[in-house]
């Protein structure tokens, strides 16, 4: 049971836009802590994706973009495309824990 | 370019222990914290350990303390993970990355090694 949850998968069509939910507690990201994204093509090691909530690395296009309210976090893609199909995580900080926490993870499927 | 690799993985019997390094170049590695992450096979990503830039901090998930240890030797870029008393439940691919800061904080992590696999099978 991940700290952070995650839809198992989502879906969608080349060209749409989907979303992936992060939901996490009053000691994680409702205590203020940042929310991160990784993505993970099949075989390979997360890349950084959002960092701090909403912000991009170098390289990154921004059809990527992420958001945080209260409890959850966000990550939408716009414009989808084949190469988009990986395995998306959420990371944030947890303080009861005192520990980094990841989400459970979503697989993304382009259809 | 940062590049990140690991080492060190392979099969060991429950009980037992390895020694992850992982080399870095292509930064000041003195002037980063380090983490360590690990992924069991087809399950999702666990953050395990992370030290500070100068080594004096480190930092564990509550499934590991006592059993494992990170540490760095900043002369030769390395981190390592030593890690004791194996148990079957420790087997994953383990990833070193680097944090953007000097002292740990449990911010995210901006660049991933490949990873090294860990068995532990009798």
């Amino acid at each position: 049971q991940s700290v952070l949850t995650q839809p198992p998968s989502v879906s969608g069509a080349p060209g749409q836009r989907v979303t992936i939910s992060c939901t996490g507690s009053s000691s994680s990201i409702g205590a203020g802590h940042d929310v991160h994204w990784y993505q993970q093509l099949p075989g390979t090691a997360p890349k950084l994706l959002i960092y701090d909530n909403s912000n991009r690395p170098s390289g990154v296009p921004d059809r990527f973009s992420g958001s945080k309210s209260g409890t959850s976090a966000s990550l939408a893609i716009t414009g989808l495309q084949a190469e988009d199909e990986a395995d998306y995580y959420c990371q944030s900080y947890d303080s009861r824990l005192s520990a980094a926490v990841f989400g459970g993870g979503t697989q993304l499927t382009v259809l | 370019e940062v590049q990140l690799l690991e080492s060190g993985g392979g099969l060991v019997q429950p009980g037992g222990s390895l020694r992850l390094p992982c080399e870095a170049s292509g930064f000041t590695f003195s002037s980063y914290a380090m983490s360590w992450v690990r992924q069991a096979p087809g399950k999702g990503l666990e953050w395990v350990s992370g030290i500070s830039g100068s080594g004096g901090n480190t930092y564990y998930a509550d499934f590991v303390k006592g059993r494992f240890t990170i540490s760095r030797d900043n002369s030769k870029n390395t981190l390592y993970l030593q890690m004791n008393s194996l148990r079957t439940e420790d087997t994953a691919v383990y990833y070193c990355a680097k944090d953007p800061t000097r002292g740990y904080s449990g911010t995210y992590l901006d660049y991933w090694g490949q990873g090294t696999l860990v068995t532990v099978s009798s």
